[in-house]
C-alpha cells in the first residue's frame, strides 16, 4: 500500500522565482491538504483540495495556489517567492468524506525549499 | 483565534522511565485529537487519535483526553532512545471543517 508521496525532495530558488511541488495521495485517499513548517514550529495550514477544487484555506497570500487532478494527485504552487517561505512543505492526504476518521491526516515526507 | 498550546521542552527522560507528554487547546467545541512524532528532518507520523474522554492504549502509548479540561497527553512508558524526536499535538474543532490545529511541539529526549 503506497504511502504518500512528494516530490522534490529538496529545492532550492531564489527570490522572486516560483516554485511548484508535487504531491500523491495515499492509496485510496482523494482529500489532500498541504501544510508549510518553519523551524521549530508545528505545521501551519494552507489549503485542502477535494474534488480538484478548493474546499478550505488557511490564512496565506495568494501567492499561494494550488491544483488537485482527476487522479486526487496535487500541486502546490509559489509565486514570487521571499525569504520566509524558506521551509518544509507537508502533503497530507485524508480518507474520503462520508467514511469514518476523515480528519485524520497522513503526511508524506515532505519538500524542503530553501529561498535564497 | 482557535490554540493548540505545548512546551516545547526539551523534557529529558532517562531510559525506560514514563515520558508524559501535555496540550492545551483553546476551542471547547474541539472533537478529534491526535499525537504525532516527527523525526528531526522528517515528517509527522501518526501515533495515535483520541475522540472520547479517558486513555486509549497503544502499545507503550497511552493518550489521555479530558475535555472538561481541554487537555490532552501522551504517556510514552519504557521511554527508548529511539523515542527521542519532538512529539506534535493536533486538534480538529466543531464545525466538521477536518482541519486539525497542530501545537508547535514537545521536544523528548530518552537518555540510556
Amino acid at each position: 500500500d503506497a504511502g504518500v508521496t512528494q516530490s522534490p525532495t529538496h529545492l532550492i530558488k531564489t527570490r522572486g522565482q516560483q516554485v511548484t511541488l508535487r504531491c500523491s495521495p495515499k492509496s485510496g485517499h482523494d482529500t489532500v491538504s498541504w501544510y508549510q513548517q518553519a523551524l521549530g514550529q508545528g505545521p501551519q495550514f494552507i489549503f485542502q483540495y477535494y474534488e480538484e477544487e478548493e474546499r478550505q484555506r488557511g490564512n496565506f497570500p495568494d501567492r499561494f495556489s494550488g491544483h488537485q487532478f482527476p487522479n486526487y494527485s496535487s500541486e502546490l504552487n509559489v509565486n514570487a517567492l521571499l525569504l520566509g517561505d524558506s521551509a518544509l512543505y507537508l502533503c497530507a492526504s485524508s480518507y474520503p468524506s462520508g467514511r469514518g476518521s476523515t480528519d485524520t491526516q497522513y503526511f508524506g515526507p515532505g519538500t524542503r525549499l530553501t529561498v535564497l | 483565534q482557535k490554540e493548540v498550546e505545548q512546551n516545547s521542552g526539551p523534557l529529558s527522560v532517562p531510559e525506560g522511565a514514563i515520558a508524559s507528554l501535555n496540550c492545551t487547546y483553546s476551542d471547547r467545541g474541539s472533537q478529534s485529537f491526535f499525537w504525532y512524532r516527527q523525526y528531526s528532518g522528517k515528517s509527522p507520523e501518526l501515533i495515535m487519535s483520541i475522540y472520547s474522554n479517558g486513555d486509549k492504549e497503544d502499545g507503550r502509548f497511552t493518550a489521555q483526553l479530558n475535555k472538561a479540561s481541554q487537555y490532552v497527553s501522551l504517556l510514552i512508558r519504557d521511554s527508548q532512545p529511539s523515542d527521542s524526536a519532538t512529539y506534535l499535538c493536533a486538534v480538529t474543532t466543531s464545525g466538521g471543517s477536518y482541519i486539525p490545529t497542530f501545537g508547535r511541539g514537545t521536544s523528548l529526549i530518552v537518555h540510556p
